[in-house]
């Protein structure tokens, strides 16, 4: 009965490979988020989708496309990858105008 | 800009209280967090604080919110050595989209 789930949790792929990150939540939020933390555990948001509207996306590389076939989905397609894109995905969701934001296990991304 | 800061690293004896700290700039954010991440684990949600609170209270963590100073504490009593993880500060952003800004994380170490 997990709340948000990602996967895989652990992709080992090759530089210039497409690699695709799956998230799915049971709490039916409305509103999904992808944030990318760093080596230095620092996390910043990427994405934001609401009822399957794009509603945030920061300055992330066009290789990084987020998909959102319905609300309780938000995916991550990035093309080309590169060894800068070497970190921990995290998925969240939550309502948007609630107070918390619940966050998946993350996957963590190494590009050899 | 939106900014949040914390120091990096707190080292406590088990059975003392700790007290991580955080500023932030965004005068007009509504909500502060606090998450906790243990090793290789994602993010879990400790508390909230609505900005018009001073204090919040739940079992062995109390939250002290200073809005004139934009400074924010976790204090942990009794801390155990379960709770070494990296604590993070965020503050959500003042717009509909319940995008966090997060600080850079405080590893707690617990020494038994």
């Amino acid at each position: 009965d997990t709340a948000v789930s990602q996967t895989p949790k652990y992709l080992v792929t090759q530089m210039g490979n497409d690699k695709s990150i799956k998230c799915e939540q049971n709490l039916g939020h409305d509103t999904m988020y992808w944030y990318k933390q760093d080596s230095k555990k620092f996390l910043k948001i990427m994405f934001s989708y609401n009822n399957k509207e794009l509603i945030i996306n920061e300055t992330v590389p066009n290789r990084f496309s987020p998909k959102s076939p319905d609300k309780a989905h938000l995916n991550l397609h990035i093309n080309s990858l590169e060894l800068g894109d070497s970190a921990v995905y995290f998925c969240a969701s939550g309502t948007g105008v609630a107070t918390e934001a619940f966050f998946g296990q993350g996957t963590r991304l190494t590009v050899v | 800009g939106e900014d949040v800061e914390q120091s990096l690293f707190l080292s406590v004896r088990e059975g003392d209280s700790s007290v991580i700290n955080c500023t932030y700039t965004d005068s007009s954010s509504t909500y502060l967090y606090w998450y906790k991440q243990e090793p290789g684990a994602g993010l879990q949600l400790l508390t909230y604080i609505f900005s018009n609170m001073d204090m919040k209270q739940d079992q062995r963590l109390t939250v002290l919110l200073n809005k004139k100073d934009k400074h924010l504490s976790l204090r942990i009593a009794d801390t155990q050595t379960g709770d070494s993880a990296i604590y993070f500060c965020a503050e959500r952003d003042a717009g509909n989209t319940g995008k966090l800004i997060f600080g850079q994380g405080t590893t707690l170490q617990v020494k038994p």
